[in-house]
């Protein structure tokens, strides 16, 4: 089935370090492929999202390039601020576009 | 603003008691879920709906009920709360369920059972 699976956190960064949150994820097909992040007593908020091998989706300084052949979908963020700090999840939509798959979600704490 | 209103953002019922949880939406989308979240874990999918078919996931507890009586309105209905069922209830929408459409979170209501 499909799955997706996202490096453990917590990741903890001074501000303005780099970001990385590994994603990987197995789905038949061509899924879509998508970041969420919540913060703390609140729902899913879409960050940004990829519907195609090599599109980059980017958003709010964070971008994640939708890697076909690495089945991967990385978040990445060049200088992180301590408003970051939040749950970040993976999701792909299969290619039958009826559920979400989430992976497990990775916590950012960004310290000042 | 377009958007995904979930009522009350904190609900406290008793064991047993039954609760309600609504979830509105101005979207005008035609796919409305139901996910239960539990200390920041993956939201768990409970069922979703399609204009009016209801489908519900294999794994949800004949406990978890709900209903759409129209396409604004959802209702997440709990008939027997226990002490496991306290979690994030998360209201979600999507236009459609095609690959490339993405799903727009309401701010969830916090489930208490006391």
């Amino acid at each position: 089935g499909n799955s997706v699976t996202q490096m453990e956190g917590p990741v903890t960064l001074s501000e303005e370090a780099f970001l990385t949150i590994n994603c990987t994820y197995t789905a038949t097909g061509y899924p879509s492929l998508f970041w969420y992040v919540q913060y703390p007593g609140e729902g899913l908020q879409l960050l940004l999202k990829a519907t195609k091998a090599d599109d980059k989706g980017s958003n709010k300084g964070f971008e994640a390039t939708y890697r076909k052949e690495t089945t991967s979908f990385h978040l990445e963020k060049g200088s992180v601020q301590v408003s970051d700090s939040a749950v970040y999840f993976c999701a792909l939509r299969d290619n039958y576009g009826q559920n979400f798959v989430f992976g497990p979600g990775t916590r950012l704490s960004v310290l000042p | 603003d377009a958007m995904v209103i979930q009522n009350p953002r904190y609900q406290v019922t008793q064991f047993g008691k039954p609760v309600t949880l609504s979830c509105s939406q101005t979207l005008n989308h035609n796919v409305m879920y139901w996910y239960q979240q539990k200390s920041s874990q993956a939201p768990k999918l409970l069922f979703h709906y399609y204009d009016k078919d209801f489908n519900n996931e294999a794994d949800t507890p004949d406990n978890f009920q709900s209903r759409r009586p129209n396409t604004s309105f959802c209702f997440l209905d709990i008939r027997s709360p226990g002490l496991g069922d306290a979690a994030m209830y998360l209201c979600a929408t999507s236009r459609d369920v095609v690959v490339r459409e993405t799903q727009y979170f309401g701010p969830g209501t916090r489930l208490l059972v006391l």
